[in-house]
């Protein structure tokens, strides 16, 4: 049984569009995560999750939105895509804050 | 802020050499310290892990322990093989911030 997926693992999409990735854990954790890898390698948090509280990192755009149905899942919403969005995105969870974070496979998304 | 620093590579050793991957951290609390690795085209996947001072993580014949006088938490391995290509995070977590802050990453190349 698979952690922490994702889906879709490739998403190539136009500049403009609005697209959501889906994000879910079977681990039974508490707090959830999604981070953006550049092309350099480079892991930056972009939000946690955290008991129906939401911490957002100060540097990401508002046009990046956290979604959580519920427990298990947190999908990432990112309206009016633009070029500079073009990374991987990971979905993490974690038993509590602050714990070790089991990842996701990683979402490529490529805007054109 | 927290900030890791690590050794960015590329790091090109042949088979069954003696591995230092270095990582140094700078926090306000007092955090968790964790190694990641992270093979091509996968998501990352947690090595090793220290809690506290004086702490050894260990996973796979890799290595690191937690020095709080020199703020490092430096990996090692005996002896490398072709398989442990990948690039390898050094991240912390501190209980004054929000989700991981990762290292750049270190590339490791093994060669036959």
């Amino acid at each position: 049984d698979t952690a922490v997926s994702q889906t879709p693992k490739y998403l190539v999409t136009q500049m403009g569009n609005d697209k959501s990735i889906k994000c879910e854990q079977n681990l039974g954790h508490d707090t959830m995560y999604w981070y953006k890898q550049d092309s350099k390698k480079f892991l930056k948090i972009m939000f946690s999750y955290n008991n129906k509280e939401l911490i957002i990192n100060e540097t990401v755009p508002n046009r990046f939105s956290p979604k959580s149905p519920d427990k298990a899942h947190l999908n990432l919403h990112i309206n009016s895509l633009e070029l500079g969005d073009s990374a991987v995105y990971f979905c993490a969870s974690s038993q509590a804050l602050f714990y070790e974070q089991y990842f996701g496979p990683g979402t490529r998304l490529t805007v054109t | 802020g927290d900030s890791v620093t690590q050794m960015e590579g590329p790091v090109t050793l042949s088979e069954e050499a003696f591995l230092t991957i270095n990582c140094t951290y700078t926090a306000t609390g007092y955090p968790s310290l964790f190694w990641y690795v992270q093979y091509p085209g996968e998501g990352l996947q947690l090595l090793l892990k220290a809690t506290k001072a004086d702490d050894k993580g260990s996973n796979k014949g890799f290595e690191a322990t937690y020095r709080k006088e020199t703020t490092s938490f430096h990996l090692e391995k005996g002896s490398v093989q072709v398989s442990d290509s990948a690039v390898y995070f050094c991240a912390l977590s501190d209980r004054g911030a929000d989700g991981l802050t990762f290292g750049k990453g270190t590339h490791l190349i093994i060669q036959p």
